[in-house]
């Protein structure tokens, strides 16, 4: 299709291990933005990028997250040693400009055990 | 405090009722702001943007108060579709738009 795509729909993984999540943005869409979701709250901003440039990650919660955009298309976010608290939907969404409207995707929802 | 404030509901209404949501916004730099809809396990998706001269959409009415820094969204004549958490929206700016999300308002629409 022609929206963003995530993927994994979902994703479980043992307290402490490494996961990737990845974004397909729409297609020449410049911005891009992750957000994470906890159950029962609206999305919190994590990370901003404007190509492949990381303008802003103010959002992220610890050390422990890490995200990149190295061509200026996908998107990968990396949470490292996860922490049950880093159970959420992580969602992703891109504009075609930096003050355009954002088409989200779908999400990954991440349980940590 | 969050920097958006929702009351939570859920509101339960009957087919055809009017229905009113309020929302209030701490970050008096904030820009623009929107309402977005989601449904259960869904993405959110863009209802509305709100102004301070108010705007509609069909059944749908928005308003800003940048004095009161309240935003509020008004829906008639409830459909059964209309059942979602409508999550209010702050734009904070700066060069890009970094929204801010209330937690949502919970609204249940029944026959």
């Amino acid at each position: 299709g022609a929206g963003v795509s995530q993927s994994p729909r979902y994703k479980v993984a043992k307290r402490g291990q490494d996961v990737a999540l990845r974004c397909d943005p729409i297609s020449g869409h410049v911005s891009l933005f992750w957000y994470q979701q906890a159950l029962g709250q609206g999305p919190e901003f994590l990370t901003y990028f404007q190509n492949e440039a990381q303008l802003d990650k103010s959002g992220l919660p610890s050390d422990r997250f890490f995200a990149e955009r190295p061509e200026g298309s996908v998107s990968t976010l990396k949470i490292q040693r996860t922490q049950q608290e880093d159970s959420a939907v992580y969602l992703c969404a891109s504009s075609l400009a930096a003050s355009g409207p954002q088409h989200f995707g779908d999400g990954t929802r991440l349980s940590i055990l | 405090r969050k920097e958006v404030e929702q009351d939570p509901g859920p509101f339960n209404v009957p087919e055809g009722a009017t229905v009113a949501f309020n929302c209030t916004y701490s970050n008096s730099a904030s820009q623009s702001f929107f309402w977005y809809r989601q449904d259960c396990r869904k993405e959110p998706k863009l209802l509305m943007s709100v102004y301070s001269s108010g705007n509609e959409d069909g059944r749908f009415t928005a308003q800003l108060n940048r004095a009161s820094q309240y935003i509020s969204l008004l829906i008639r004549d409830s459909k059964l579709s209309d059942s979602a958490t409508y999550l209010c929206v702050a734009n904070r700016g700066g060069g890009y738009n970094k929204l801010i999300f209330g937690a949502g308002t919970r609204l249940a629409v029944h026959p």
